[in-house]
């Protein structure tokens, strides 16, 4: 199974401000993603870090609201641009290597 | 129509029975099914996959996958209070390479 970190765990910030969250693997990985989970609902997929090229972004989500950074196999961020209350939620980095495996989140409270 | 269902719950079992949780999916090239557990507050875990029709068993642990029905279901045997959680059903396509998330059950067992 792969390991995941994420940084920071959670933050707390004011609206209109950006939040970088990082995600370590400790393996190289050709897929990862970026998932968000609203208190009390299931897991939203944002986007699929693509190592080289530019994100792929699901529904409802923009590059410029979550640029996305993969820069090797091992590493990716995710960042929330111009945060509004409806931002707060855990963000999730996760990636596939056989089965899926989540990092531990990250909490964010936008006020 | 939904990629995965799931009931929402809440479901409940006295300690020591068996929990029955139930997902179907409308995507008949999927191959790759998976059921994870999240706790509150907490990313979700990995704790069963399965990729051919049958039974798959670790521990109290079995997996189900009927890929004619397009139905899976996870049978947590002598249920614990530590079992009690939200339960993630997923399933990966090979359509896109995506993977696709229920919106999960919640489980209480009753001590």
């Amino acid at each position: 199974s792969a390991v995941i970190s994420q940084k920071p765990s959670r933050d707390i910030c004011q609206r209109g401000t950006s939040l970088t969250i990082q995600c370590q693997v400790d393996s190289q990985v050709t897929m990862m993603f970026w998932y968000r989970q609203q208190p009390g609902q299931s897991l939203t997929l944002i986007a699929t870090a693509n190592q080289g090229s530019e994100a792929t972004y699901e529904s409802g989500f923009v590059i410029d609201k979550f640029p996305i950074s993969r820069p090797n196999l091992t590493f990716s961020t995710l960042t929330v641009s111009n945060m509004s209350p409806e931002d707060s939620s855990i963000y999730l980095c996760s990636v596939y290597s056989n089965e899926q495996f989540f990092g531990p989140g990250t909490r964010l409270t936008v006020l | 129509q939904k990629e995965v269902e799931q009931n929402s719950g809440p479901l409940s079992v006295p300690e020591g029975a068996i929990a029955s949780l139930n997902c179907t999916y409308s995507d008949r090239g999927s191959q790759s099914f998976f059921w994870y557990r999240q706790y509150s507050g907490k990313s979700p875990e990995l704790i069963m996959s399965i990729y051919s029709n049958g039974d798959k068993e670790d521990g109290r642990f079995t997996a189900q996958l009927n890929k004619a029905s397009q139905y899976v279901s996870l049978l947590i045997r002598d249920s614990q209070p530590s079992d009690s959680a939200t339960y993630l059903c997923a399933v990966f396509s090979n359509t896109g390479n995506q993977f696709y998330f229920g919106t999960g059950t919640s489980l209480t067992v009753i001590p």
